[in-house]
């Protein structure tokens, strides 16, 4: 199958600095990623839609400005987390549209964001 | 708006019993598929059901798509340790591009 790398895995920074995040697609070319946020013991919360070339689309709520996204080339997009607060701290999965008429969606391994 | 409920939260079995999570639209969905997420991991998609009234089986797993699209399943004959995990399933809107997910159906088997 599909095969979405994510990096870091992990990550703890400092209240104040910057994170980026990365996704790649291995194996096939994604147009459309998708970025979202999971709390422990919860549900996905997409947070926004990156298409190659063009603008995210954040989902209500989002602060774009917050959370900047970067969709470069078609097997990368990636996501920074500006001015980190702790209240940043979670898992963020990045997934990538598979080119088939289905259009499953491949996830990352997702990376863990600590904010001190 | 367009939110996918699901249910039960959280099903504790005996290992050899069935399982059965539900998710329900308000409104009518263009497909709806299933993912599964093991403890620590990432969601992995499991099929995706479009028609009206489909049903697809997976070895011991049924998913079911209702006949108004606005409903689903997944059931799990003869449980298995392996089968622990959260089982979401997400649905697509018409005219959307991400999938809605169902707040997940946690699943723990006793050996």
């Amino acid at each position: 199958g599909a095969v979405v790398s994510q990096h870091p895995s992990w990550v703890i920074c400092k209240s104040g600095t910057s994170v980026k995040i990365e996704c790649r697609s291995l194996d096939f070319q994604a147009t459309t990623m998708f970025w979202y946020r999971q709390f422990p013991k919860q549900s996905l919360m997409l947070m926004a839609t990156s298409n190659e070339g063009s603008k995210a689309t954040y989902e209500q709520g989002v602060e774009k400005d917050k959370f900047l996204i970067n969709h470069a080339s078609l097997t990368l997009s990636t996501l920074t987390v500006t001015s980190a607060h702790p209240e940043d701290s979670s898992f963020y999965i990045c997934s990538a549209r598979g080119t088939s008429v289905i259009y499953e969606q491949y996830f990352g391994p997702g990376t863990r964001l600590t904010v001190t | 708006g367009q939110q996918v409920m699901q249910i039960p939260q959280y099903q504790h079995v005996q290992e050899g019993e069935d399982f059965t999570t539900y998710c329900n639209s308000s409104t009518t969905l263009s497909n709806i598929q299933w993912y599964k997420q093991r403890p620590g991991g990432h969601p992995v998609f499991l099929i995706q059901l479009v028609k009206s009234g489909e049903v697809k089986k997976q070895k011991r797993l049924t998913f079911q798509f209702g006949e108004a699209k606005k409903n689903s399943s997944l059931h799990i004959t003869a449980t298995q340790t392996t089968d622990v995990g959260t089982y979401f399933c997400a649905g697509l809107y018409t005219g959307r591009r991400a999938l809605t997910f169902g707040s997940g159906t946690r699943l723990q088997v006793q050996p």
